[in-house]
């Protein structure tokens, strides 16, 4: 079964850190660009930063750039995102998300269930 | 930033009946528009993709159309399990992918 699971969410203070974690099972996970997306509470989706197969490319939303990075371990089969400098607004439950390419589209295919990340004093 | 804008807000519509979602970007992003579903406590489903591509599995009353600025997700003979929150997303421009603010459907 093509799975993602994500971990690491929790409570935090405004100014600390947190280390997501997606664990992907059941497909070629170095094939694939990796995603995580948010939703702040009763709020829609946001793209938050994606990464490349080998770990390369990297690409962020500015909301989050020189605080968050994405990183990947393909011999783990995971994805990682490092969130420093929190924030309140950094609030949301996070979603990694398979992306799916071919030269006329992309697609987030498969999601993981989410990790909520709660910043607050 | 491509700004994608959704409408209505909210939609009631009554099951077996035919919705019609908007989704309008601020500038063309051509065909490249992917379409979500999303239901309370879940994660996302991707329904199409490239506009008017039904993803794997999802059923033939979900269609996509429109390109450039304006498209359209039509739901046909609406199933008590269609109703729930629809996302647009665009990938035409980016970083960053940008999504709509949703449109909620909801049982009339």
């Amino acid at each position: 079964e093509v799975q993602l699971v994500e971990s690491g969410g929790g409570l935090v203070q405004p100014g600390g850190s947190l280390r997501l974690s997606c664990a992907a099972s059941g497909f070629t996970y170095s094939g694939f660009w990796m995603s995580w997306v948010r939703q702040a509470p009763g709020k829609g989706l946001e793209w938050v930063a994606n990464i490349n197969q080998d770990g390369s490319e990297k690409y962020y939303v500015d909301s989050v750039k020189g605080r968050f990075t994405i990183s990947r371990d393909s011999a783990k089969n995971s994805l990682y995102l490092q969130m420093n400098s929190l924030r309140a607004e950094d609030t949301a439950v996070y979603y990694c998300a398979r992306e799916i390419r071919s030269s006329w589209y992309y697609a987030f295919d498969i999601w993981g269930q989410g990790t909520m990340v709660t910043v607050s004093a | 930033e491509i700004v994608m804008t959704q409408s209505p807000a909210t939609l009631s519509v009554s099951p077996g009946e035919r919705a019609t979602l908007s989704c309008r970007a601020s500038q063309s992003v051509s065909s490249n528009l992917a379409w979500y579903q999303q239901k309370p406590g879940q994660a996302p489903r991707l329904l199409i993709y490239g506009a008017s591509t039904r993803a794997t599995g999802i059923p033939a009353r979900f269609s996509g159309s429109g390109s450039g600025t304006e498209f359209t997700l039509t739901i046909t003979s609406l199933q008590s399990e269609d109703f729930a929150v629809y996302y647009c997303q665009q990938y035409n421009n980016w970083p960053p992918y940008t999504f709509g603010q949703g449109t909620k459907l909801e049982i009339k």
